[in-house]
């Protein structure tokens, strides 16, 4: 079985301050990870990706998350918060094949405060 | 440009109507998604079709119903027997991977949000 954790449903931080943001998995076969963003009303868009290729993948708008096996972690992070980044992410991970279901984790608020 | 089309943006049912959300896509992709999405729980699937004229139920199937007669398209019906409908839906596709291994990436429409009227 397989299951993503984001480990806060909100986090707020000072525009120009760094972000993290936490997920953690669990999953029988070696995994593939996303994040996603979601503005409000919209749909979701890849920030990036992990596929067992290098375990520190970067992504659009200066985000970049690190693969951590002996942690079962994949945090996303940033160097300096802008006032757009302000929105939900989701940790996904996928199991390939045939069928290819994709779990969620439960989102997480990012505000950026002034 | 490739994407996924839905529509309508908004769409607003009379109580003990039937409701058809549309999904398109022309990223030539097997597999499609419909997923509802309600404040504080995150995404939960509906249903799922990975190759045309095939669809499994997700985990929450009850009082929906699809069609996947072409590959291009993934209409998602909410029945009259859905008690609580009101929610954003969003549909994704992915490409039909072969790898154990190895995930593909969704790609997601814009959603619609339906409302109970």
């Amino acid at each position: 079985a397989q299951s993503v954790t984001q480990l806060d449903s909100h986090v707020s931080v000072s525009e120009g301050t760094p972000v993290l943001l936490r997920c953690n998995y669990s999953s029988s076969y070696s995994p593939s990870l996303f994040w996603y963003v979601q503005h409000p009303n919209k749909g979701l868009q890849l920030l990036l990706k992990y596929t067992s290729a290098a375990t520190l993948v970067k992504g659009i708008n200066g985000f970049e998350a690190e693969f951590k096996k002996s942690e079962t972690s994949f945090h996303l992070t940033k160097p300096s918060a802008h006032m757009s980044d302000a929105a939900e992410y989701f940790c996904v991970g996928s199991i390939g094949g045939g069928g290819n279901k994709l779990t969620f984790g439960t989102g997480t608020q990012l505000k950026v405060e002034l | 440009d490739g994407g996924i089309t839905q529509s309508p943006k908004y769409l607003f049912r009379k109580e003990g109507q039937n409701v058809t959300l549309s999904c398109e896509q022309n990223l030539n992709h097997d597999a499609m998604y419909w997923y509802r999405q309600d404040p504080g729980q995150g995404l939960r699937l509906i249903y799922y079709s990975q190759i045309v004229n095939d669809f499994q139920k997700g985990d929450i199937a009850e009082g929906y119903s699809v069609s996947r007669e072409k590959k291009e398209s993934f209409p998602l019906t909410v029945t009259s027997a859905q008690k609580n409908p009101t929610a954003f839906y969003l549909c994704a596709s992915t490409k039909r991977n072969t790898l154990r291994s190895e995930g593909t990436e969704a790609f997601f429409g814009q959603g619609t949000r339906l409302t109970v009227v």
